[in-house]
């Protein structure tokens, strides 16, 4: 069974940065398409970022455009997400999950998810 | 973008009932909508996909319905472990968007 686990969250101070990664295990991640989502809180879940099983192509949300940057390294089955001029409201549970089926964009195995707070 | 929304934003029910949440595209979506669930401090669960396949592992008292715009999950007898808040998902496009979600509170 696929299990995804996050590291790399933390306390930051606005206009600050952090990478997030995520460690797959139990499928082929080289063959899946994967994504960021996140959930502020008193909040709902809001997608992030999504990348193509290849590393191809990558996409993301207007909210992070130009400051968040998703990557992954197929050898080593890691997803990252590197988040530049962290701003307050980008404080929130970061979560990974795995593409159900190769390009799909529903995710049917998430991990438990890192908590990034962004304060002074 | 591709917004979306549901009704209603909360809900009470009781163990046994029926409920239905609708989640509605602001554009033409054809079948790419998805439904999670998500309990306090745990991750988003799948439940449907391509707006009415039911996930493997899911009860089958989960059903969808809908497309084009219009979709909707049914609870037919609920259980004390679908207390949640529930959301929808449009994969049409790679820009994803989560509908605002629905909470689903035990009467």
């Amino acid at each position: 069974e696929a299990q995804l686990v996050e590291s790399g969250g933390g306390l930051v101070q606005p206009g600050g940065s952090l990478r997030l990664s995520c460690a797959a295990f139990g499928f082929t991640f080289k063959t899946y398409d994967m994504g960021w989502v996140r959930l502020a809180p008193g909040k709902g879940l809001e997608w992030v970022s999504h990348i193509h099983f290849s590393g191809r192509d990558t996409y993301h949300a207007d909210s992070v455009k130009g400051r968040f940057t998703i990557s992954r390294d197929n050898a080593k089955s890691s997803l990252f997400l590197q988040m530049n001029s962290l701003r307050d409201e980008d404080t929130a549970i970061y979560y990974c999950a795995k593409a159900r089926l190769g390009s799909t964009r529903d995710y049917d195995y998430w991990g438990q998810g890192t908590l990034v707070t962004v304060s002074s | 973008d591709i917004q979306m929304t549901q009704s209603p934003s909360s809900l009470s029910a009781s163990i046994g009932d029926r409920v239905t949440i609708t989640c509605r595209a602001s554009q033409n979506i054809r079948n790419y909508l998805n439904w999670y669930h998500q309990k306090p401090g745990r991750a988003p669960q799948l439940l449907i996909y391509a707006a009415s396949t039911l996930q493997s592992g899911v009860p089958s008292r989960f059903s969808g319905s809908g497309s084009g715009t219009d979709f909707t999950l049914t609870i037919s007898g609920l259980q004390p472990e679908d207390f949640a808040t529930y959301y929808c998902q449009q994969s049409y496009n790679p820009f994803i968007t989560f509908g605002p979600g629905t909470r689903l509170e035990i009467k």
